[in-house]
């Protein structure tokens, strides 16, 4: 099994708002992403956590804000965003072992609409 | 650090006829290479990777690519495509130092019946 599931597939959200983006695995990865992708363009890496501990932020804007509850499960909170923040936003997970690399497996993503 | 390049933004092909998507990546450590395949409103799906071994790899729906050190490339090949393979293919590259992956700008293959 190489699913990771992201929950809601669409978010249609104020700039007021505050909402949130799931993400899970049960492949025992110990290490999953965030991505954003506007229309035909790749994936832009927003965050990576490790262990279930935040390794990577790649100057991403306070507005959004990760959180790793477990190692299963990856939120994204949502706060008083901006219309340009619409996109599609993509979940990944890889199995972390020392010298071994890592395949990441994409969720099928939240598409978001900031009005 | 790493960088991939996908010089055709867009292919468009013939169905039934083969096709060829380039990447070539730039870097000063052993990588890992992957192709991507995004279809409308969809995730990114794995079609193949390179670890380590054999050159060639062969992936799923009938994709295969090729690593090759000395020109630093990873092209994409199938012999034969399909109406359903119309989609965005991205390549991308890992190096052995962390778990960061840099992707490539992306292909738009568009087959034509």
């Amino acid at each position: 099994d190489t699913e990771v599931t992201q929950t809601p597939k669409h978010l249609v959200m104020g700039m007021t708002n505050k909402k949130s983006l799931k993400c899970e695995q049960h492949m025992g990865h110990r290490a999953m992403y965030w991505y954003k992708q506007k229309a035909k363009k790749p994936p832009e890496l927003m965050f990576v956590y490790s262990y279930e501990k935040l390794s990577i932020n790649e100057s991403v804007p306070s507005r959004f804000s990760p959180e790793c509850p477990n190692s299963s499960l990856l939120n994204l909170h949502l706060h008083a965003l901006q219309p340009e923040d619409s996109a599609l936003y993509l979940c990944a997970s890889s199995q972390e072992i020392i010298a071994v690399p890592g395949t990441q497996y994409f969720g099928p993503g939240t598409r978001l609409l900031v009005l | 650090a790493q960088s991939v390049t996908q010089l055709d933004s867009q292919v468009p092909v013939f169905e039934e006829a083969p096709v060829e998507l380039r990447c070539n990546y730039s870097s000063s450590v052993s990588v890992y290479l992957f192709w991507y395949v995004q279809y409308p409103n969809q995730g990114l799906q794995l079609l193949l990777k390179y670890l380590s071994g054999s050159t060639l790899v062969k992936g799923i729906n009938g994709f295969e690519a090729e690593f090759n050190k000395s020109q630093t490339s990873f092209h994409l090949r199938k012999p034969s495509v399909h109406i359903s393979d119309t989609a965005e293919y991205f390549c991308a590259v890992r190096s052995n130092t962390g778990n960061q992956f840099y992707f490539g700008t992306g292909t738009s293959l568009t087959v034509i019946p």
